[in-house]
């Protein structure tokens, strides 16, 4: 079975642009949620999508976005980039909710660099 | 400005000696912790889950344990080899049935060989 897919896996902006990063969850997951890896601050919670519905938020200004598709793969998107913003982004999918017992597995990551 | 980074918790051990990695978590009402693994460049692993209603789990090689009482959570890797070393982290879920996933700062494991 093929893991989560993160497309791409480097990319390079600069400040003020926009920026789309895909994900393509695990065969059959329906729960995908994106995560932000910074050295100063960790892995952070983004949002977590199921069945095409966002079901929770974590504390990041609106600029941050996503959606999920009838497919359940999903996009981010950032607006109005900063320098901030550089860090690997994270997608993680699971079959369903955390009460299933079945634990998120992650992707590789997309590496965002802001110049 | 510059910005400083996380300074990772380092446990060096022996090869085949047994690891321990703590964590404390901070949300007494989160009810489903995980532990990954994350080698350099790549995401992080899954190794081991386990929810609020047990305090004990154990996997291949791995044993979590889990101390609600003063918010505890330990992983011990036995017979460690060369392949364990990596960044360990902690998550605990309080999203209440979803997915909304805290990490701990992680713990620098490097085995010696």
């Amino acid at each position: 079975k093929a893991g989560v897919t993160q497309t791409p896996r480097y990319l390079i902006k600069t400040r003020g642009q926009q920026v789309t990063l895909s994900c393509s969850p695990i065969s059959g997951h329906r729960s995908v949620s994106w995560y932000q890896q910074t050295p100063g601050q960790g892995l952070q919670f983004l949002f977590e999508y199921f069945s095409e519905t966002q079901r929770n938020k974590g504390n990041f200004p609106g600029r941050f976005s996503g959606r999920q598709f009838s497919n359940s793969r999903s996009e981010m998107n950032v607006s109005t980039l900063e320098l901030g913003d550089s860090a690997l982004y994270l997608c993680a999918s699971s079959p369903a909710g955390s009460w299933s017992n079945q634990p998120q597995h992650f992707g590789d990551g997309t590496r965002l660099s802001i110049l | 400005g510059e910005s400083v980074g996380l300074h990772l918790p380092t446990l060096s051990v022996q090869e085949g000696d047994n690891s321990i990695i703590n964590c404390a978590y901070s949300n007494s009402a989160s009810d489903y912790f995980i532990w990954y693994k994350q080698e350099s460049g790549k995401g992080p692993q899954f190794i081991i889950d386990i929810r609020s209603n047990m305090d004990k789990r154990q996997g291949q090689r791995v044993t979590v344990l889990l101390n609600k009482t003063v918010k505890h959570l330990s992983l011990q890797i036995a017979a460690t080899q060369p392949g364990d070393s990596a960044v360990y982290f902690c998550a605990e879920n309080s999203g209440a049935g979803s997915y909304q996933l805290t990490f701990g700062k992680g713990t620098k494991l490097s085995v010696i060989p």
